[in-house]
């Protein structure tokens, strides 16, 4: 099965940029989305197809994807920004969804 | 707006099968496919599968399959998940969400808290 690898964590002051990783094999070929959620609150899409952003998503949040690694950036980090953070993409061999592990956005 | 509301908390017996509705509004129910995921307490997403609700198909992901059956009735514009033979690592939120685009999930459904105790 196809697996996505995020780091547990990522720490950054605020108004520094955070990019949060997610690596896998080939992953530059397919559309990555990624999700926010902080707790007790649903996923929210912050980034879908590698690098769209969805209405009401501020710039700060930007995205790429090349051969194996993806990447969410966010720029001027605030204290808001605190979450959980999963990449997403579609397994075309197996016709299955994978979600990676989960990196948790610490703002010091 | 756009929206998915999941049906409240639940506490079931290991054994058990447990039903979570989504009802979707705002939109065309039938032009998206209506995926389920799962999230133990303190853990990651697990994906669970897909409904086409146009024409009912499935896909379930392996670890679920002959226990899992996700339904649509369309004419209330809601999804049903259903999961059975309950064990304790069954408890999670179970989260209904909406498939747009890319595949990305746009829209998702607040939880629903299941929690499978004898």
């Amino acid at each position: 099965s196809y697996v996505l690898t995020q780091p547990p964590s990522v720490s950054v002051a605020p108004g520094k940029t955070a990019r949060i990783t997610c690596g896998a094999n080939n992953i530059g070929s397919k559309s990555v989305h990624w999700y926010q959620q902080r707790p007790g609150q649903a996923p929210l899409l912050v980034l879908y197809n590698d690098r769209d952003r969805p209405s009401g998503i501020p710039e700060r949040f930007s995205g790429s994807n090349s051969e194996n690694t993806a990447i969410l950036t966010i720029s001027g980090v605030e204290g808001g920004d605190e979450a959980d953070y999963y990449c997403h993409v579609w397994d075309s061999s197996s016709d299955h969804m994978v979600f990676g592990g989960g990196t948790k956005l610490t703002v010091l | 707006q756009v929206q998915l509301v999941q049906s409240g908390a639940e506490v079931k017996k290991p054994g058990a099968s447990v039903t979570v509705s989504c009802k979707a509004s705002g939109y065309t129910f039938t032009d998206h496919y209506m995926h389920w995921a799962r999230q133990a307490p303190g853990q990651g997403l697990e994906w669970m599968g897909w409904i086409n609700p146009n024409n009912g198909d499935t896909n379930y992901a392996q670890k679920f399959l002959g226990r899992v059956t996700m339904t649509r009735d369309t004419s209330i514009t809601t999804a049903y998940m259903e999961l059975s033979r309950l064990r304790s690592d069954d408890t999670a939120f179970y989260f209904c969400a909406r498939a747009a685009r890319k595949g990305d999930f746009d829209v998702w459904g607040q939880g629903m808290l299941v929690t499978v105790s004898s």
